[in-house]
């Protein structure tokens, strides 16, 4: 069974910092998604990383995909309070049947 | 555009009850599937489907049965509730062809006391 590993779970930082969120997976996939979650609400896509070295940006949120190393990572420049929110990653299996989910990282942006 | 249509968005139910959770997609796509999400537990695949006629289960199965007769349609069946199985439940849909991004629901959250 493929295994999703996010870290860190929590975050804190403050505005106009940057961090970078990291996520793990244990077997081979080449496409890998990451979510936005907000209190309360579902899940909203922000980036599809469809292939090794793929690279997305948008805003001040950028994700990244290594396929050899098995991570992602998503890039937060110059934080703002409006980032605060709960970032899932998610890889899917190889048949694309099955899609698995780290546990997500909830962020909080501190004026 | 409706996307994922869950419902219903809250629902309360007693221990032994059982319940049907629905879930509708107007985007054509051949999968479907039921997570549940539990603090710090990330999502967990519940039962999935490949198309019409056709389901498998995920991680977490118990006490959960589904049936797929349409494209469109996926419900999700809690056969006897239990407090183990308070939760929010996302509904999602996804295709093979372009991205294959997951598509969510609203989500339902459920009490069982």
């Amino acid at each position: 069974e493929l295994k999703v590993e996010q870290n860190p779970l929590f975050l804190s930082m403050q505005e106009g910092k940057n961090y970078t969120i990291y996520c793990n997976y244990s077997t081979t996939s080449d496409r890998l998604y990451w979510y936005r979650q907000d209190p309360g609400k579902s899940l909203e896509s922000l980036f599809v990383l469809l292939s090794n070295g793929a690279v997305k940006q948008e805003g001040r949120l950028m994700a990244s995909l290594d396929t050899k190393a098995r991570l992602s990572t998503l890039h937060i420049t110059a934080a703002v309070h409006d980032l605060s929110a709960t970032y899932f990653c998610a890889v899917a299996s190889v048949t694309g049947n099955q899609f698995y989910f780290g546990t997500g990282t909830s962020l909080t942006v501190i004026p | 555009n409706a996307g994922v249509t869950q419902t219903p968005k809250f629902q309360v139910l007693k221990t032994g009850q059982s319940m049907t959770l629905q879930c509708a997609q107007d985007m054509n796509h051949e999968y479907m599937s039921w997570y549940r999400q539990d603090p710090g537990m990330g999502l967990r695949l519940i039962h999935y489907s490949v198309g019409a006629g056709i389901t498998d289960q995920g991680e977490v199965p118990n006490g959960y049965n589904v049936s797929r007769s349409t494209t469109e349609d996926f419900p999700l069946r809690l056969l006897s509730a239990a407090p183990s199985q308070t939760s929010v439940y996302f509904c999602a849909s996804s295709s093979w062809t372009g991205a294959g991004e997951a598509f969510f629901g609203q989500g339902t959250r459920l009490t069982v006391v």
